[in-house]
């Protein structure tokens, strides 16, 4: 059974379209995240979501928004897509426990803006 | 902001070699994740580092945070093709579930 699972792995699309990327984790942690992960490999907190508090990177473009419907998902919506979206981007959860501090993380979702 | 700096950026070994990667903050750090991603896959957690002077070890692959708790190194011993892939150190800021990575190394190892 797969612990965290993003859908689409794969996702192209044109500049301006609106998409969605979804995440699913079945640990039954508290807290879920989104990173993005930059040509260069260099990956980025995006947000974190836990008992419905949401803590935004402030670097983070408004254009981009995550939906959580319930503890086990955490979804990410992305507006007027932009060519430099293209990324991959990983969802991840954790217990929020910090004596672990352990991040289980999705095979990342790759997202290329034509 | 604290930050953190990995070195080196790239490494290619042969199969067999010891490497050491290293992981330096700019300020004492909470806790000290190490992750391996491998290409087009997600991030495996491989060891968390608290307190300064530890060390943990799985399999061939050793950690160690100073005593300071501002610079850590993962160590791999007799390195194989499975080793491959990139390998990126985290922090937590206090209060915070957040990690923060460095910008990772990517280690290739030649058969």
């Amino acid at each position: 059974d797969t612990a965290v699972s993003q859908t689409p792995k794969y996702l192209v699309t044109q500049m301006g379209n609106d998409k969605s990327i979804k995440c699913e984790q079945n640990l039954g942690h508290d807290t879920m995240y989104w990173y993005k992960q930059d040509s260069k490999k260099f990956l980025k907190i995006m947000f974190s979501y836990n008992n419905k508090e949401l803590i935004i990177n402030e670097t983070v473009p408004n254009r981009f928004s995550p939906k959580s419907p319930d503890k086990a998902h955490l979804n990410l919506h992305i507006n007027s897509l932009e060519l430099g979206d293209s990324a991959v981007y990983f969802c991840a959860s954790s217990l929020g426990d910090r004596d672990t501090g352990e991040l289980f993380f999705g095979e990342g979702s790759r997202l290329t803006v034509l | 902001s604290q930050e953190l700096e990995q070195s080196p950026q790239s490494l290619i070994v042969q199969e067999g070699k010891n490497l050491t990667i290293n992981c330096t903050s700019s300020k004492t750090l909470y806790g000290l994740y190490w992750y391996k991603q491998k290409y087009g896959e997600g991030l495996i957690f491989l060891m968390m580092l608290q307190k300064g002077g530890e060390e943990k070890s799985h399999e061939k692959i050793t950690a160690k945070l100073d005593e300071k708790k501002q610079q850590s190194s993962l160590h791999i011993t007799a390195s194989q093709p499975s080793h491959a892939g990139i390998y990126l150190c985290g922090y937590s800021g206090a209060g915070s579930y957040q990690l923060t990575f460095g910008k990772g190394t990517k280690l290739s190892v030649i058969p």
